[in-house]
């Protein structure tokens, strides 16, 4: 079964605050994904990344950046921490082209 | 770019009830089609998906769903709910990939309650 785990379930940070969400999969997919999760507002695409040190931004990376040094590893970077990033984070991983992502447990930050 | 609509943001039925949730994507080519669901507490968890072939796509739990080309929607379904149903549904789209990735694009949810 995949296994996508991401390093902390809650997360509690101060604004300005450079922040790192981690998250593994142990299933050697080629791509992996960053998504936030708000209320209303559903799942939204922040990067995804195809290959190691590849990466492609989603619909909202304004305010993010991610790091793919490893392929089970994707890093995603808050670089200045603010309020209105306060949200459910989710990582996911996929097989190939044509494959369903599947998700990590999500991490909340709260950004104080 | 691609969007997804669904229908219902909140939906409350009895048990045994029978459930549509509608989703409807506007793209102009070939996609990708899913719904996840995601319990209270629990990870995001894939329903079912269509990539090609019958446009009516069986499921985890009784669920199906039935893609309609022509009115750009992907509903899903299930003749009699249970308790266990109640969570939250997202239904997805992704533009079909020759080659690399591409995110998907989420609706916004429909939160399901089901009363005993």
């Amino acid at each position: 079964d995949v296994k996508v785990t991401q390093s902390s379930r809650y997360l509690v940070k101060r604004t300005g605050e450079k922040v790192f969400l981690e998250c593994v999969q142990d299933m050697d997919h080629e791509n992996m994904f960053w998504y936030r999760q708000d209320p209303g507002l559903g799942l939204r695409l922040i990067y995804f990344s195809y290959d190691v040190k590849m990466k492609e931004k989603g619909d909202i990376p304004e305010g993010y950046s991610v790091s793919r040094e490893k392929k089970e590893r994707f890093s995603l970077i808050l670089e200045s921490a603010s309020t209105n990033q306060t949200s459910m984070y989710l990582c996911a991983s996929s097989g190939g082209n044509n494959q369903p992502q599947h998700f990590g447990d999500g991490t909340r930050l709260s950004i104080l | 770019a691609q969007s997804v609509s669904q229908h219902n943001h909140h939906v409350i039925l009895s048990e045994a009830a029978s459930l549509e949730l509608g989703c409807n994507y506007s793209y102009g080519g070939t996609v990708n089609l899913f719904w996840y669901v995601q319990y209270p507490g629990q990870h995001l968890q894939l329903l079912l998906k269509y990539f090609s072939g019958d446009p009516l796509v069986k499921g985890i739990k009784g669920f199906e769903a039935e893609f309609i080309k022509s009115k750009f929607s992907f509903n899903l379904r299930k003749p009699s709910v249970q308790w266990s149903d109640t969570a939250e549904y997202f239904c997805a789209v992704t533009p079909y990939s020759g080659g690399g990735a591409d995110g998907l694009t989420f609706g916004k949810g429909t939160h399901l309650i089901i009363q005993p």
